[in-house]
């Protein structure tokens, strides 16, 4: 199984700030890495599909980068609705399409 | 509106049956799998698996094979998770994705609480 590690597990930031979260795989994943938004009590939101495409409609402070095993997520300036606990998911690896543990980015 | 419903929340004992329905609208539904996904109370995202809505080909990922079963009615547009035998640890939100590019989740169903308690 490829596991997908991210870090920091909770990230305090600020508004306007750029913050950066990272996804590494056990394994090559080539760009089959994608990013999603989660709030609390609502369905997550899919941000970035493979690797840094932005999907319809996401705004572009949004952006993604990364192939093989190493990925980031960058959103900046952040805004207030930012703040959610966001996950990566690699689809490369079927059936088990794995996500990370989260990044939970909280107002410091 | 392209759109995912999911049923309602359930509350179950264990050891009952239950099955939890997703249906697509505004989309054609063949062109598309559907995949579950689990959050566990206060835990992350889990992938379950996913079924094509073709042929009702299901894939499960190895922590769910065997635990739950997939199903697809393509003639009301509507994918199935079944238990046969709940369990206290099937407590979580279940949420059902289809399938967009590169086999990303781009679109959510609401979510369905399933609750098993004694």
């Amino acid at each position: 199984d490829i596991q997908m590690t991210q870090s920091p597990s909770s990230l305090p930031a600020s508004i306007g700030d750029r913050v950066t979260i990272t996804c590494r795989a056990s394994e090559n994943i080539d760009n089959y890495l994608h990013w999603y938004q989660h709030k609390p009590g609502k369905a997550p939101k899919l941000l970035i599909y493979a690797a840094s495409t932005l999907e319809n409609g996401v705004p572009s402070r949004f952006s993604g980068s990364g192939s093989g095993t190493d990925f980031t997520l960058t959103i900046s300036p952040l805004e207030p609705e930012d703040f959610a606990t966001y996950y990566c998911q690699q689809s490369y690896s079927t059936p088990m399409y794995s996500f990370g543990q989260g990044t939970k980015l909280e107002i410091k | 509106e392209v759109r995912l419903v999911q049923s309602g929340a359930e509350v179950k004992k264990p050891g009952e049956s239950l099955k939890i329905s997703c249906q697509g609208s505004g989309y054609r539904f063949s062109s598309h799998w559907i995949g579950w996904v689990r959050q566990m109370p206060g835990k992350g995202l889990e992938w379950m698996g996913f079924i094509y809505t073709t042929d009702s080909d299901a894939r499960y990922s190895p922590s769910f094979e065997g635990l739950v079963s997939m199903s697809v009615d393509r003639s009301i547009s509507t994918a199935y998770l079944h238990w046969s035998s709940l369990k206290a640890s099937d407590t979580a939100v279940y949420y059902c994705v289809r399938a967009g590019h590169y086999s990303s989740s781009d679109l959510w169903g609401q979510g369905t609480q399933v609750t098993v308690s004694s």
